[in-house]
């Protein structure tokens, strides 16, 4: 059963910092991987999506990158702002997408102004 | 270019009642997740429904919960004689036919039972 860890739970930097959220899985035998963002009381917003054939994605300010091999995933966020604000969730799916997308617990992110 | 419409936002039961929530998917979507989110817990995986059809159905309860995603029309979860414990926030997600697609999640509805 697939299994999705995500360290730390909570991290509060000061804005203007660069910062590392990881993620690992337990089964490398995945589809994809999905970095999601979520705002209090809000859906899920999704930020990158890394097939398992590809090693990283990047959009703006963020870079996702993927080693399957070893069940680890890193969101990198540079130069950090207050608008980064909130819980970063990793999804992996696993089995060709069956039984959609297997979450870790996030990570609560605040940026302090 | 709507998104995934989950509607009520909120929604309000008591124990024994019935809540009834909806999904409108993505337009050209045809593959219907539901998630349930617990507090301070992450999303579960409850079902995975096609037009019509139940794909999988693992992780939603044997008991009172039923989904259903007709030809025409929103898909629907279904629970019944609501209890405390199903307090929480239910999340629908969409994709498309195309391996590997990326799910497009609602914005939740937000269940209390009182």
């Amino acid at each position: 059963k697939q299994e999705v860890t995500q360290i730390p739970a909570a991290l509060s930097v000061p804005e203007g910092e660069n910062l590392v959220l990881n993620c690992s899985f337990t089964d490398s035998a995945i589809y994809n991987l999905q970095w999601f963002r979520q705002d209090p009381g809000k859906g899920l917003t999704s930020l990158l999506l890394i097939q398992s054939s590809q090693r990283e994605q990047t959009s703006g300010r963020l870079n996702a990158s993927l080693d399957k091999s070893s069940g680890r995933s890193t969101l990198y966020i540079a130069a950090s702002q207050p608008g980064d604000s909130a819980t970063y969730l990793c999804a992996v799916t696993s089995g060709g997408g069956a039984d959609g997308l297997t979450f870790g617990k996030g990570t609560h992110l605040i940026i302090q102004p | 270019n709507a998104g995934v419409m989950q509607n009520p936002r909120h929604l309000v039961r008591r124990r024994g009642q019935e809540a009834r929530l909806r999904c409108s998917p993505m337009k050209g979507h045809s593959h219907v997740y539901w998630y349930r989110q617990l507090p301070e817990e992450g999303l579960k995986f409850m079902v995975y429904l096609q037009k019509e059809n139940i794909i999988d159905e693992s992780g939603m309860p044997k008991e009172r919960f039923s989904a259903e995603f007709p030809k025409e029309g929103p898909s629907i979860l279904r629970i019944q004689q609501v209890v405390r414990g199903d307090s929480a926030a239910y999340f629908c997600a969409s994709s498309s036919d195309r391996e590997g697609s990326p799910l497009h999640f609602g914005n939740g509805t937000r269940l209390t039972v009182t």
